[in-house]
């Protein structure tokens, strides 16, 4: 297996709700990664986890909640979004270390839209 | 300032012809990573350089990193219509993971 799936594919929620993204992955990677991307924009990093562990926070404001339950699992728990939080929302995977050389995985994005 | 300039931004070629997408860091490379991304789907990895003067091929598809100059290149030769799409050049800092950093893309599209 080696994919990252992301669901669900599409989102559109109001400001007051609360939804949380997935994404999983079955290839043995400890490092799991969000990313934002914006319309004719290249992905922006997010977060970072490494070994189940919170190791990059890239100054993320806090309606945006990353969670690593294990080792395949990733989740971002959204609450109180603003419109201008729509976007591309991906995940990827990767090995740590000197595995990291055979590239990143990305999941095909979950595509929110905040009303 | 952007870390990874990328030219062109955006080029229209005939189907068949050859043509090469230029990624140059401000910074030191430890790592430089190819992606396509068709839009709005998610990232496919192409390849990833490591060291000066290492050159990899994908299908018809080839990268150079000359790590002097900081700057790598992708070539596609006879491009087809399932070319098209969005090329990414990436970057990783001093550690082997962790932040990979984009450069602006560059939109590719490919007439028949």
């Amino acid at each position: 297996d080696t994919e990252v799936t992301q669901t669900p594919k599409h989102l559109v929620m109001g400001m007051t709700n609360k939804k949380s993204l997935k994404c999983e992955q079955h290839m043995g990677h400890r490092a799991m990664y969000w990313y934002k991307q914006k319309a004719k924009k290249p992905p922006e990093l997010m977060f970072v986890y490494s070994y189940e562990k919170l190791s990059i926070n890239e100054s993320v404001p806090s309606r945006f909640s990353p969670e690593c339950p294990n080792s395949s699992l990733l989740n971002l728990h959204l609450h109180a979004l603003q419109p201008e939080d729509s976007a591309l929302y991906l995940c990827a995977s990767s090995q740590v270390g000197q595995g990291a050389r055979r590239g990143y995985t990305f999941g095909s994005g979950t595509r929110l839209t905040v009303v | 300032s952007q870390e990874l300039e990328q030219s062109p931004q955006s080029l229209i070629v005939q189907e068949g012809k050859n043509l090469t997408i230029n990624c140059t860091s401000s910074k030191t490379l430890y790592g430089l990573y190819w992606y396509k991304q068709k839009y709005g789907e998610g990232l496919i990895f192409l390849m990833m350089l490591q060291k000066g003067g290492e050159e990899k091929s994908h299908e018809k598809i080839t990268a150079k990193l000359d790590e002097k100059k900081q700057q790598s290149s992708l070539h596609i030769t006879a491009s087809q219509p399932s070319h098209a799409g969005i090329y990414l050049c990436g970057m990783t800092g001093g550690t082997s993971y962790g932040k990979l950093t984009f450069g602006q893309g560059t939109i590719l599209t490919v007439h028949p």
